[in-house]
């Protein structure tokens, strides 16, 4: 059965660093989100990505943030200058039509 | 702003037992309603979708309700075994141009051999 692969399990970083969290979402959908975990804290919501640009984004989604499709199978989310407050549990999601939304397994961000 | 709860936030119970886990809702303009199930450490198991339209949806062991009106959704698990432990979430979608899911804060639940 397809699924959401995310590379790498585990990064760990110093602060002020740029980092590259990476996703392959399931090959024939076409919407693609971030969401975030920090650790004993709710799922939330960070972007969602359609048709080569973002559709809607939160309010934590600030200018440290990026995405992007770089062909026709990855996904990325990149933070320039990581703080320690970054450090959470990175999710990458993406449907097709159809509404449920598949998740990764998730990409663990320590900021040291 | 839409806020979504859950009750329990643990639940212990001996295998074999049904159970009920809860979700509430702030804003019953919601889309659709996806209940996940998270082992330690790990992703999010989409378990079951249910949409606005629909009163419930089953899969396996598994049925989920929905009462929009009321802010309510329940996750019905028979027969739990020690295998079923796990968090599980509630996550809703509201409707129009939004895409994002809200999630609830989960309930852990512990099954018992």
């Amino acid at each position: 059965e397809p699924e959401v692969t995310q590379t790498p399990s585990h990064q760990v970083t110093q602060m002020g660093q740029e980092v590259i969290l990476r996703c392959v979402p399931i090959s024939n959908h076409l919407y693609f989100y971030w969401y975030r975990q920090i650790l004993g804290q709710k799922v939330e919501f960070l972007v969602s990505f359609y048709n080569n640009e973002i559709s809607e984004k939160s309010e934590i989604f600030d200018d440290q943030f990026s995405v992007e499709r770089p062909d026709g199978s990855n996904f990325t989310l990149k933070i320039r200058s990581t703080k320690l407050e970054d450090s959470a549990m990175y999710f990458c999601a993406s449907r097709k039509m159809k509404d449920e939304q598949y998740f990764g397994p998730g990409t663990r961000l320590t900021v040291t | 702003k839409q806020e979504v709860t859950q009750i329990p936030a643990a639940l212990s119970v001996p295998e074999g037992e049904n159970l009920v886990l809860n979700c509430s809702f702030t804003d019953s303009a919601i889309y659709n309603l996806q209940w996940f199930r998270q082992d330690p450490g790990k992703g999010l198991t989409s378990l079951l979708l249910i949409q606005s339209s629909q009163r419930e949806q089953t899969s396996g062991r598994l049925n989920a309700s929905l009462d929009k009106s009321s802010g309510r959704s329940t996750l019905y698990i028979a027969a739990s075994q020690p295998g079923d432990s796990a968090t599980y979430l509630c996550a809703v979608k509201h409707g129009g141009a939004t895409n994002k899911l809200i999630f609830g804060t989960g309930t852990l639940l512990a099954v018992q051999p």
